[in-house]
């Protein structure tokens, strides 16, 4: 079945950088990668997602890669702001019977803005 | 418009006993999968409900059974409850059980199994 890997698990960085997570999938055939952001205690919401047909896509401060050949694909926050200290996770959706109705998550980045 | 809801929020069970976690989908949404979120790991996929049948399984053992009914909402059992089943039990709505629509995620259920 799919494998989703995610790096780095923690990250920190001084509000108003940048950061950057990446992820790598095993399954070729895989068309949908969304991202998600948790909050301590809360429920993981959508915060970008990217379909197998684009390579990037950016909405406002968050943009998301895709490499299809080599088959992984990376988060970027912009000039970070406390607020966005959470773990994020990145997921893939695969197409065969076996993997189409799920996602598979990655292990999650710990990320925590300085000010 | 309420999103996903949950119950119960929290509980503590013991080793051996029986549990069952309950789901209300988003508006609009007729398809219900369930995640286990151990501390500190990603969710990992249960089963997805649709047209109250069990549509895909995830690699959990018999134990984890589920129910959707005819108003979309849908129950999680756990049976002979482990130590290893502690964990946040997610529940996500979409619209459709394929595709690549958008899941909508409840607050959670948080177990405990003493």
């Amino acid at each position: 079945g799919e494998n989703v890997e995610q790096h780095p698990s923690t990250l920190s960085v001084q509000e108003g950088d940048s950061a950057v997570i990446k992820c790598t999938y095993s399954d070729s055939a895989s068309n949908y990668f969304p991202w998600y952001k948790q909050e301590l205690g809360k429920r993981p919401q959508l915060i970008i997602d990217i379909r197998s047909n684009v390579g990037e896509k950016k909405d406002q401060r968050i943009a998301v890669t895709l490499n299809k050949t080599a088959k992984h694909f990376s988060l970027h926050i912009t000039e970070t702001q406390p607020e966005d200290s959470a773990v994020y996770f990145c997921a893939a959706k695969g197409v065969t019977p076996g993997s189409a109705r799920q996602l598979t998550f990655g292990s999650g980045t710990q990320l925590t803005v300085l000010p | 418009d309420a999103g996903v809801t949950q119950s119960p929020t929290h509980l503590i069970k013991t080793r051996g006993q029986q549990v069952t976690l309950r789901c209300s989908p988003k508006s609009g949404h007729d398809t219900v999968s369930w995640y286990q979120q151990a501390l500190g790991q990603g969710p990992q996929f249960i089963f997805q409900y649709y047209e109250e049948e069990e549509r895909q399984r995830g690699n959990f053992p018999d134990r984890f059974s589920g129910h959707q009914f005819p108003n979309y909402s849908s129950e999680l059992n756990v049976n002979a409850l482990l130590l290893g089943d502690s964990a946040l039990y997610l529940c996500a709505s979409s619209r459709g059980p394929g595709g690549t629509g958008e899941l909508f995620f409840g607050e959670g259920s948080r177990l405990t199994v003493l």
